[in-house]
């Protein structure tokens, strides 16, 4: 069955201080890996979209890694900001469309100042 | 910046009752899409919609779902007979292209009593 462990499911960190929030999957066929920041009560809303080809991908302050081979992602997050307090979601995607996106649960961070 | 408009924004409803949730997806995106989110679990995907007519559903989306795209502008997610475990988060998504980035809109919040 595809899914998508991440880890730490919370997080709590001083602005200014580096975080790093990880994904291991299982999804095979893999197309695609995409990591979303949420806030509370709204949509999801891309950070970053790896191909299986793609070892590093960076916007801004965050920087996503893949590891296609091991099957694990990390998204790092530079000097954190009060405004990076939201969950994070690692979404796996299969061949064909955006209808076969594995969602997982998230890592809720908290940046406290 | 375009962006997915979802109304309402919060919908209360008795259990039987229909509701049709509302969506406008960003104007030159061609795929379409219906995400619920349970509270405290992950994002599910319910329906995909391309070029009028459903390109895919999962298990969720039984007989009580519908969408439809009545103009050129508006996407929506009807549910005949609302029950209890309808009740979650609702998001719209769209999409330039087939895999490619999902933009959301900020959801719907349906609570059915």
């Amino acid at each position: 069955k595809n899914q998508v462990e991440q880890s730490p499911q919370s997080l709590i960190i001083l602005e200014g201080k580096n975080c790093t929030l990880q994904c291991n999957y299982t999804v095979s066929p893999f197309s695609n890996l995409r990591w979303y920041k949420q806030d509370t009560g709204r949509g999801p809303v891309s950070l970053t979209i790896m191909t299986f080809s793609e070892n590093t991908k960076s916007n801004g302050r965050y920087t996503a890694t893949l590891d296609a081979d091991t099957k694990q992602s990390s998204l790092h997050i530079t000097a954190s900001q009060l405004s990076d307090s939201a969950s994070y979601i690692c979404v796996v995607s299969g061949p064909g469309g955006n209808e076969k996106l594995t969602f997982g649960t998230g890592t809720r961070l908290t940046i406290i100042p | 910046e375009p962006e997915v408009t979802q109304t309402p924004s919060h919908q209360v409803t008795q259990m039987g009752q229909e509701v049709i949730l509302r969506c406008v997806p960003i104007s030159n995106h061609l795929y379409f899409y219906w995400y619920r989110q349970i509270l405290g679990q992950k994002v599910e995907f319910l329906v995909s919609f391309y070029n009028n007519e459903i390109s895919e559903k999962s298990e969720i989306f039984d007989d009580q779902f519908s969408v439809e795209r009545p103009d050129g502008s508006n996407f929506t997610l009807k549910i005949r007979s609302t029950k209890l475990e309808d009740s979650a988060m609702y998001f719209c998504a769209s999409s330039e292209r087939q895999g490619r980035e999902l933009f959301f809109g900020s959801g719907t919040q349906l609570s059915v009593l």
